[in-house]
């Protein structure tokens, strides 16, 4: 299989404050991560792509010092989301893919942000 | 542009009626087109995609590219198979996806 977990699956905090995210590939090295967002009763949003000891490459529109990227291993990569704000509040899925060509991407459960 | 369009929120069948969820896309080039499922408090997960021409629980998409469509077909829906639907895009690279704003199934038994 292909089991990515994300920690924490919720998180609630006061505004102001900074959230790590954390998404690992359990059972396989994953070259690619993504992060989405997504709003209730719409679609996810891609807002990176995170390769393993790279920066990451952010969507138009997400502000890289408010969503702070790491991938630092093969295995693991956070979203820091900084001074965050009610406006933040949201679904952050990550997902991870294999290296090579068409590798799937295999999702985590997500993670429901509340900002008070 | 690129697109994804789902033009079904939710589509409601009953049990052993067939099922067609819509899905067109917009792309410049050749993209890699997927259905990715998830059921009720499960993570997402992929379904199929066209390159491999599977049929995974009786659900099967055929990519046209004249009508830049990817419906996904199951001629006889099952209690199951109720779940939230994405059609989703990529290049061939398969690196990012695209996704649609998805298509709720509700199949009543």
């Amino acid at each position: 299989g292909a089991v990515v977990s994300q920690h924490p699956s919720w998180v609630i905090c006061k505004s102001g404050t900074s959230v790590k995210i954390e998404c690992r590939s359990l059972d396989f090295q994953a070259t690619t991560m993504f992060w989405y967002r997504q709003f209730p009763k719409q679609s996810l949003m891609l807002m990176a792509t995170s390769n393993e000891g790279s920066k990451a490459t952010y969507e138009q529109g997400v502000e890289k010092d408010k969503f702070l990227i790491n991938h630092a291993s093969l295995t693991l990569s956070t979203l820091t989301v900084t001074s965050a704000h009610p406006e933040d509040s949201s679904f952050y899925i990550c997902s991870a893919s294999r290296q090579g060509k068409n590798q799937p991407q295999h999702f985590g459960d997500g993670t429901r942000l509340s900002i008070l | 542009a690129q697109r994804v369009t789902q033009p079904e929120k939710l589509l409601s069948v009953f049990k052993g009626a067939p099922v067609e969820l819509k899905c067109n896309y917009s792309y410049s080039g050749s993209p890699e087109l997927f259905w990715y499922v998830q059921y009720s408090r499960q993570r997402l997960q992929l379904l199929l995609r066209h390159i491999s021409r599977e049929s995974i629980k009786g659900f099967t998409a055929d990519l046209n590219k004249g009508e830049t469509s990817f419906h996904l077909k199951k001629p006889f829906a099952q209690e199951e198979d109720s779940a939230m639907y994405y059609c989703a895009l990529s290049g061939l690279l398969a690196d990012k996806l695209i996704f649609g704003t998805g298509t709720r199934l509700q199949v009543f038994p």
